[in-house]
């Protein structure tokens, strides 16, 4: 699996965008960018994955570059309960991979 | 839908005793993930189930762990004798596998079983 590069945190005021970065330079052509949050004490939650096009659900959106080394994910309007550390990972396109996070980035929303 | 469910979700036990890990997976989905998470290790998995079939356990631990699936709805952790160092977060995630290209749907994740072992 490709290697990921995230910050280590970032801040964000209640009710902006709030836009996360990663970098992924090696990845393969078959891998899939996938995100994931965690907030304190509770388990992971999936949040959106993509492959070459820009995807967007009810929770974010996710931009990845045209060379697919790098991407961010948009949370539009973010709220106190968005508070987490965020993960980017890049895996095989096969159920069965398993995930694992770094470092990730620790997103405060600030109010 | 209720999403992943587990229980318990907390487990207090002393060393030497057996602890059964339950998990509901969300209906429909046919991949079933167990997970264990510490500050040390991280997230690890142990071992994932397709089609209520164990495809992976190459992270199960040692012959102490035990996970089966006899049904689509439902899926078991044990672990026997526990020791102190089992003491973490357990997970258990299910996902559905697509087979249409689109990749992999992300796993979701259940709230977890806090074990503590004395």
């Amino acid at each position: 699996d490709a290697k990921t590069t995230q910050p280590t945190s970032m801040d964000c005021a209640e009710g902006r965008a709030a836009n996360l970065p990663c970098n992924h330079s090696t990845i393969s052509g078959n891998e899939y960018v996938y995100w994931y949050r965690q907030i304190h004490s509770q388990g992971p939650q999936y949040i959106i994955h993509g492959l070459k096009n820009n995807e967007t659900n009810e929770m974010a959106s996710l931009i990845i570059t045209e060379d697919r080394k790098s991407s961010t994910l948009i949370l539009p309007h973010a709220t106190l309960r968005d508070t987490a550390v965020y993960y980017c990972i890049v895996i095989l396109q096969t159920s069965g991979s398993r995930l694992t996070f770094g470092e990730g980035t620790q997103l405060t929303v600030n109010p | 839908d209720a999403g992943v469910i587990q229980s318990p979700r907390h487990e207090v036990t002393e060393m030497g005793q057996e602890v059964t890990l339950r998990c509901k997976p969300i209906s429909g989905h046919n991949s079933l993930f167990w997970y264990r998470q510490t500050m040390m290790r991280g997230l690890e998995l142990l071992i994932y189930f397709n089609n209520n079939v164990p495809i992976d356990d190459s992270g199960m631990p040692e012959d102490r762990f035990s996970a089966k699936m006899p049904n689509a709805s439902f899926s078991t952790l044990k672990i026997q004798p526990s020791e102190p160092r089992d003491s973490a977060v357990y997970f258990c995630a299910s996902s559905l596998e697509v087979v249409d290209g689109t990749g992999a749907e992300g796993q979701y994740f259940g709230p977890g079983t806090r074990l503590t072992v004395t």
